[in-house]
């Protein structure tokens, strides 16, 4: 199946600094999704990005939806710690999934008071 | 409540034994998905389904059955659990026009 490349897997900062993570990916897609995940429970959408080069924000947070349209970023400014929780990316495939999102590995994010 | 709920959260059973997870969705959404979650292979697509009485196979649909009889209900039968079932399995549904998923909380299973 298609393939997402998620980096870093983990992250250890500081509260107040700022975060980025990314999604890569050798195949097109046409939507980028990002969601958290806390401890026992299921992932939240945070962002959903539709467009190349799109640019949106969620509070702190702001995604972008990569201009080949293979990749996708996330960064989180000035961290404070209820931030902890993995992060996963997910797409769809432009042509060939139909229905179906792939999803990145996540990037596990402790934030240190 | 509106939203996606599972049942049970959290089951442990045997080997060989029937189980059943359900899922319920407030919101009329016409696709519902079942995943499960694993370290080291974070979340793999089961089954999903695009109407009631319409299911599909994802990645990973070998040993479970799903049926789909009304809109809100979606649920997943293991017809005999094996030890490499243990896994957290969530729920997803979504609206026709969108591909944003929305997530249950999750059923953590146990087979010993």
């Amino acid at each position: 199946g298609q393939q997402l490349n998620q980096s870093p897997q983990s992250m250890f900062i500081q509260e107040g600094e700022d975060v980025s993570m990314n999604c890569t990916s050798s195949s097109i897609f046409n939507t980028w999704l990002w969601y958290k995940q806390d401890p026992g429970e299921g992932p939240v959408l945070l962002i959903a990005l539709y467009k190349a080069g799109e640019l949106t924000s969620n509070g702190r947070l702001t995604a972008q939806f990569g201009i080949t349209r293979k990749d996708s970023f996330l960064n989180i400014s000035a961290s404070i710690p209820s931030d902890v929780g993995i992060y996963f990316c997910a797409g769809r495939v432009r042509e060939t999934s139909g229905s179906r999102l792939t999803f990145g590995e996540g990037t596990q994010l402790t934030v240190n008071p | 409540d509106a939203g996606i709920t599972q049942s049970p959260r959290y089951k442990i059973t045997e080997t060989g034994r029937q189980v059943t997870l359900m899922c319920h969705q407030t919101w009329s959404h016409s696709y519902m998905f079942w995943y499960r979650q694993d370290l080291g292979h974070g979340l793999r697509l089961i089954y999903y389904s695009a109407a009631a009485d319409i299911t599909d196979k994802g990645e990973v649909p070998d040993g479970y059955v799903v049926s789909r009889s009304k809109t809100e209900n979606f649920p997943l039968t293991l017809e005999s659990a094996t030890r490499s079932q243990t896994s957290v399995y969530f729920c997803a549904s979504r609206e026709l026009s969108s591909y944003e998923q929305y997530f249950g909380p999750g059923t953590r299973l146990t087979v010993t």
